[in-house]
């Protein structure tokens, strides 16, 4: 299967921590994007990050990709409860696009 | 319309009937992706039209499942004699016509069939 694998699962923190979330995939990649998704419904896009390009930021949000480990990370820095929700990593291989399971993050106040 | 819209946004339906589920890129976009999530799990590819090229069925689950996209724009999903298995939400996301751009979603149809 080319799907990809998030990890973790699941993470709960307290609001104001740092929530990092790592995905990997199996392919050569054109770009990796990370979604939001909120109760099951649409997914929003956040960032995307291409094959050439090693860190990108958008607000609070950072994304890592190390092609040679075929990895990515997002970090969400002062998180809020606003920012519970699924993550989603997505990779373009040929051309559909290739989603990992999610990480299901949980902001505590 | 500034997103993409899908139709009906929730369906109940009976074993055995057929549904049709609608969605509406974003104008102008010529990729056009179909995905289903099963409750609590990740996004299934489904089927993914690109312009005029032949479209990618190779993750519809069955012969029951089918998808055409009229003049490159509205996308229908038929899925005949449905079964309680096929209950999920199904995804709909549109793509500019480039490799390096995000794709945007809908807000799904959530099927249950019963």
């Amino acid at each position: 299967s080319q799907q990809g694998e998030e990890d973790p699962q699941a993470l709960s923190i307290q609001e104001g921590e740092n929530a990092t979330m790592n995905c990997s995939y199996k392919t050569s990649i054109n770009n990796l994007q990370w979604y939001r998704q909120n109760s099951g419904r649409g997914l929003v896009h956040l960032i995307l990050i291409r094959s050439n390009e090693r860190e990108k930021h958008s607000g609070r949000l950072r994304v890592t990709l190390d092609t040679s480990k075929k990895s990515s990370s997002l970090l969400i820095t002062a998180s809020r409860a606003a920012d519970t929700a699924s993550y989603f990593c997505v990779y373009q291989g040929a051309q559909k696009l290739v989603f990992g399971q999610g990480t299901r993050l949980t902001i505590n106040p | 319309g500034a997103g993409v819209s899908q139709s009906p946004s929730n369906k109940v339906t009976e074993k055995g009937k057929d549904v049709e589920l609608r969605c509406d890129p974003i104008s102008g976009h010529t990729a056009l992706y179909w995905y289903r999530q099963s409750l609590g799990q990740g996004l299934e590819f489904l089927i993914y039209f690109q312009g005029n090229s032949a479209p990618d069925k190779s993750g519809l689950p069955s012969d029951r499942f089918s998808a055409e996209r009229t003049g490159g724009s509205v996308s229908t999903l038929t899925i005949q004699r449905t079964q309680q298995e096929d209950s999920a939400v199904y995804l709909c996301a549109s793509r500019p016509d480039s490799t390096g751009l995000a794709a945007f979603f809908g807000q799904g149809t959530r099927l249950t069939v019963v």
